[in-house]
């Protein structure tokens, strides 16, 4: 069974800094995607960033990047000049690529406060 | 524009009653989704749908049902059998191949009175 673990139950940081949030994971697929959501107070789920295993490219959007180390299963989300707005939970959710089998997987959720 | 809704974003139940979430998608997803979440928890697989007609247990199925009838709609009851139902429900949409990222609707608050 896949696993996810994020190791940081909780962060801070302060306004236009930069942040790093970790994620583990373990799974037996040779093929899948892995995403990053977010979870602002209003408690609605936001697709941050995917990233797509195969591909040796770390994906980039906007001020969210991230470093995928697919050998050691390691999916951290980077955050540039850290807005208020991006005061929320953040969840790591591996999950494999097409077929009719399988779901995402959620960790349990690093808590961001970006402080002004 | 398409999206999910999920309806009522609050519901209040009394001990021994069966409630009925609503989950209606109009993005034309094969898959559909309820997650719960607890504080702490993350979000925990309830049930799932591939297709029309075919639903299969997650990781807390007990005390849920659902039903997939049509490919826009999958309601999740509560039933009276979930002896801890109070938390926050969100129903997800993907398609059903390629890139599996989820659409989420704005989730339910249950609370037991």
């Amino acid at each position: 069974a896949q696993t996810v673990t994020q190791s940081q139950p909780e962060m801070s940081v302060q306004e236009a800094e930069t942040v790093t949030l970790s994620c583990t994971y373990d799974t037996s697929e040779s093929n899948y995607y892995l995403f990053w959501y977010k979870q602002p107070p209003s408690r609605q789920m936001i697709l941050v960033i995917r990233q797509e295993a195969y591909k040796q490219q770390n994906a980039t959007e906007n001020r969210f990047s991230v470093n995928f180390q697919k050998a050691a299963k390691s999916f951290s989300l980077k955050i540039s000049d850290s807005q208020l707005g991006d005061t929320a939970m953040y969840f790591c959710a591996p999950g494999p690529y097409g077929g009719s089998q399988g779901n995402l997987i959620f960790g349990k959720g690093t808590k961001l406060s970006v402080k002004p | 524009d398409g999206g999910i809704t999920q309806s009522p974003k609050y519901l209040f139940r009394k001990e021994g009653q069966n409630v009925t979430l609503s989950c209606e998608q109009n993005l034309n997803h094969d898959a559909m989704y309820w997650y719960r979440q607890d504080p702490g928890q993350g979000l925990r697989l309830i049930y799932y749908s591939q297709i029309v007609n075919d639903f299969q247990k997650g990781d807390i199925a007990e005390g849920y049902s659902v039903s997939r009838e049509k490919k826009e709609s999958f309601p999740l009851t509560v039933t009276s059998a979930q002896k801890n139902p109070t938390a926050f429900y969100l129903c997800a949409s993907s398609p059903r191949d390629g890139p599996r990222g989820y659409t989420f609707g704005s989730g339910t608050r249950l609370t037991v009175v």
